[in-house]
C-alpha cells in the first residue's frame, strides 16, 4: 500500500502564483523528501526534511513538516511555466526503504 | 559521471518470456533500488540493495529477481513476464545506506503482450 496521500492530485495555476502541495503519511519516518518528475523522465531530488525539523528552504521551495499531524507541504513561490511537472513526496522509514506517494501534477500556465 | 544508466529504454515482451533490465551507476553509491511506476499508483519499490552482496525485498517483489555482485551494477530479472508487469521501471541509487537523496535513471518502458 502507498505510504502517502498527496493532494491535490492536480493543480493548475498562472505564472507568478504560488503552488502548495500536501503530503500525509501513516507511520513514523526518519525523513521526508520531495522529488520532481518532468514528463517521460526520471525523478529529480528537490529537498529533504528530517523528522526533527519543521521547515526548510531551498531557493523558491519551502517545505514544512508536522510530525504530530503526519503531514508535509511543499510551497513553490513565484511559479514559472518551467515548474510544470509532477511532484512526489517520499518517506524514509526504517530499513532503508523510501516510499513514494502518488504525486501531484502541477501545471503552470504562462 | 554518467550517473545512473538504464538499458534498454524500451522493450516489448510476450507473456512468459524472461529478460533482464540493466542498471549501472558510476558514482560509487552503496544503495541501489528498483521501482515501477504505473498510472495513478506513484512509484512502488520492487527490490533494493544497501551494498554489494546484499539485497532485500520492497513492496512488490513477486515475479522479479535481483542480484548485486558489484557496487556498480544492479540488474532486475523478470522470470516469466506477465501483462501485469507492463510498466515503467526506474533504477535509483543513493550514496549511503540511509536513503537521503536518490539519483534516478531515465527509465525503461516495458510492455508485456
Amino acid at each position: 500500500s502507498q505510504q502517502g496521500e498527496e493532494d491535490p492530485q492536480a493543480l493548475s495555476i498562472q505564472e507568478g502564483e504560488n503552488a502548495t502541495m500536501n503530503c500525509s503519511y501513516k507511520t513514523s519516518i526518519n525523513n521526508l523528501q520531495w522529488y520532481r518528475q518532468n514528463s517521460g523522465r526520471g525523478l529529480v531530488h528537490l529537498i529533504l526534511i528530517r523528522s526533527n525539523e519543521r521547515e526548510k528552504h531551498s531557493g523558491r521551495l519551502r517545505v514544512t513538516l508536522d510530525t504530530s499531524k503526519k503531514s508535509s507541504s511543499l510551497l513553490i513561490t513565484a511559479s514559472r511555466a518551467a515548474d510544470t511537472a509532477s511532484y512526489f513526496c517520499a518517506k524514509e522509514t526504517s530499513g532503508s526503504r523510501l516510499t513514494f506517494g502518488e504525486g501531484t501534477q502541477l501545471t503552470v500556465n504562462p | 559521471n554518467a550517473g545512473v544508466t538504464q538499458t534498454p529504454k524500451f522493450q516489448v515482451l510476450k507473456t512468459g518470456q524472461s529478460m533482464t533490465l540493466q542498471c549501472a551507476q558510476d558514482m560509487n553509491h552503496e544503495y541501489m533500488s528498483w521501482y515501477r511506476q504505473d498510472p495513478g499508483m506513484g512509484l512502488r519499490l520492487i527490490h533494493y540493495s544497501v551494498g554489494a552482496g546484499i539485497t532485500d525485498q520492497g513492496e512488490v517483489p513477486n515475479g522479479y529477481n535481483v542480484s548485486r555482485s558489484t557496487t556498480e551494477d544492479f540488474p532486475l530479472r523478470l522470470l516469466s513476464a506477465a501483462p501485469s508487469q507492463t510498466s515503467v521501471y526506474f533504477c535509483a541509487s543513493s550514496l549511503g545506506r540511509a536513503v537521503e537523496k536518490l539519483f534516478f535513471g531515465s527509465g525503461t518502458q516495458l510492455s508485456v503482450l
